[in-house]
C-alpha cells in the first residue's frame, strides 16, 4: 500500500535560518501532497498543500515543491520565527478518490531556537 | 466557528473497560475519520464514514467500532480497551468535494 516517508524526524535551526523537511511516497498515483503543523495540545492544521500539476507553490514564508518523477516533496520555511516551532507532518492522497485517505509520514518536530 | 469537537480530552482507564470518544463537527460535512497517533508513526486512520449510516475500515481498526447515525457526530468506541491502544486520537472532517481535513484538538487516551 500506500507509504510515505518523512525526514528528518527532528530539525534544530537557529531564528531567522531557513528549515526543510522532505517527504517521499510510494504510490505514483497520489495526486494531492498537503503539510499540516501540529502545536502542543492542539489538532493537526492544514498550512499548506499542492497538487500534482504544479511543481511549487508558496505562501509567504512556507513554500512546497514537487517532483512527481521522483516521488517527493518538500516543505520549506524562511526566515524561522520561534512560532514555527511544532511537529509538521506531510501527507499523500489520491484526490480524485472519495475515500480521500491521507497517508502521513512520520513527522518532524521543528525547534527555532531564539 | 467552524470546528471539530472532542470529548474528553484526556482519559485514564483500565483495561477492559468500554469507552466512547465523542466526536462532533458543526460544518456539515460528509466525510469524517478517527486517525491514532504515535511516536515515530505519524497518523494512522482507524475507521472513517463517507455519510451517514456508511463507515469503513482504515488502517489499524482492530479493537475499534464506530457509529454514524447522524451527520454532525462519529463517536469512537473502544469495547475492551488494552493498553496497546493507550495513543493520541484525532477526529477530522471534510467535504466530500474537497481534500482539507480539519482536526480536532486530540483525546489523550492511556489504558493501564
Amino acid at each position: 500500500g500506500e507509504n510515505v516517508e518523512q525526514h528528518p524526524s527532528t530539525l534544530s535551526v537557529q531564528e531567522g535560518d531557513s528549515a526543510v523537511i522532505k517527504c517521499t511516497y510510494s504510490d505514483s498515483a497520489s495526486n494531492y501532497f498537503p503539510w499540516y503543523k501540529q502545536e502542543l495540545g492542539k489538532g493537526p492544521q492544514l498550512i499548506i498543500d499542492i497538487r500534482s500539476n504544479v511543481g511549487e507553490k508558496k505562501d509567504q514564508r512556507i513554500a512546497v515543491t514537487l517532483n512527481k518523477t521522483a516521488k517527493h516533496f518538500s516543505l520549506h520555511i524562511t526566515e524561522t520565527q520561534p512560532e514555527d516551532s511544532a511537529v509538521y507532518f506531510c501527507a499523500a492522497s489520491i484526490r480524485s478518490s472519495n475515500t480521500g485517505k491521507l497517508i502521513f509520514g512520520q513527522g518532524t518536530t521543528l525547534q527555532v531556537k531564539p | 466557528e467552524a470546528q471539530v469537537t472532542q470529548n474528553p480530552r484526556y482519559l485514564i482507564t483500565v483495561t477492559g473497560k468500554k469507552l466512547t470518544v465523542t466526536c462532533s463537527q458543526n460544518m456539515n460535512h460528509e466525510y469524517m475519520s478517527w486517525y491514532r497517533q504515535d511516536p515515530g508513526l505519524g497518523l494512522r486512520q482507524i475507521y472513517y464514514s463517507m455519510n451517514v449510516e456508511v463507515t469503513d475500515k482504515g488502517d489499524v481498526p482492530e479493537g475499534y467500532k464506530v457509529s454514524r447515525k447522524e451527520k454532525r457526530n462519529f463517536p469512537l468506541i473502544l469495547e475492551s480497551p488494552s493498553p496497546n491502544q493507550t495513543s493520541l486520537y484525532f477526529c477530522a472532517s471534510r467535504r466530500l468535494s474537497k481534500n482539507i481535513q480539519y482536526f480536532g484538538a486530540g483525546t489523550r487516551l492511556s489504558v493501564l
